[in-house]
């Protein structure tokens, strides 16, 4: 498995502004992957993050409002820009791991935001 | 595309009875299928992985079936308890990168 820490766990934020939410994994992963989750829906995948690349966004999410960074094998960042409150939601980061349970994915805490 | 669905959304039941909760996906191309658990306002716990290959997987007092022609898994949870309130997510893996596609939820609240 994986242990993975998120930062903040929360946060209220002011419309237009932006924030980074950071997420550390405890072992090195390939594919670092960042979801949204609105409220009362379920998950959607905002982009996937390969370290020494350039992150692969979803339809729907571009990098001018999501950049992402991924600078080592432990960390990532996703930066929520410009935020208006439909920007309200859990953000997850995700690692999916190798091994005896290939393909299984683990998840952090989340970030819920809120934007007044 | 594929599309991911559970039934029910939601379902409550008294302390002690088995739960039933079903996931269907409209492609049956997968390479694994997970079944997430979800407390309110916090992040997912990984409860059961089932690679395409396998029918059926078991930790405790959860099992979790596959049958990846008809494209069905349903997770069974026996004995329920109060603590097992909480939303289940199923999540199919549609590419070896980890890409994941989630159905909607459902929303379990068990009785004392």
């Amino acid at each position: 498995s994986a242990v993975i820490s998120q930062k903040p766990s929360r946060d209220i934020c002011q419309r237009g502004t932006s924030l980074t939410i950071q997420c550390q994994v405890d072992s090195q992963v390939t594919m670092m992957f960042w979801y949204r989750q609105q409220p009362g829906q379920s998950l959607t995948l905002i982009a996937t993050a390969n370290q020494g690349s350039e992150a692969t966004y979803e339809s729907g999410f571009v990098i001018d409002k999501f950049p992402i960074s991924r600078p080592n094998l432990t960390f990532s960042t996703l930066t929520v820009s410009n935020m208006s409150p439909e920007d309200s939601s859990i953000y997850l980061c995700s690692v999916v791991m190798t091994g005896a349970n290939t393909g299984e994915l683990f998840f952090g805490e989340g970030s819920r935001l809120t934007v007044l | 595309k594929q599309e991911v669905t559970q039934i029910p959304a939601a379902l409550s039941v008294p302390e002690g009875e088995n739960l039933v909760l079903n996931c269907s996906f409209t492609d049956s191309a997968i390479y694994n299928l997970q079944w997430f658990r979800q407390d309110p306002g916090k992040g997912l716990t990984s409860l059961l992985l089932i690679q395409s290959s396998q029918r059926e997987q078991t930790s405790g007092r959860l099992n979790a079936s596959l049958d990846k022609s008809s494209g069905r898994s349903t997770l069974y949870i026996a004995a329920s308890q109060p603590g097992d309130s909480a939303t289940y997510l199923c999540a199919v893996l549609t590419d070896s990168w980890g890409k994941l596609q989630f159905g909607a939820g459902t929303q379990v609240v068990v009785t004392p």
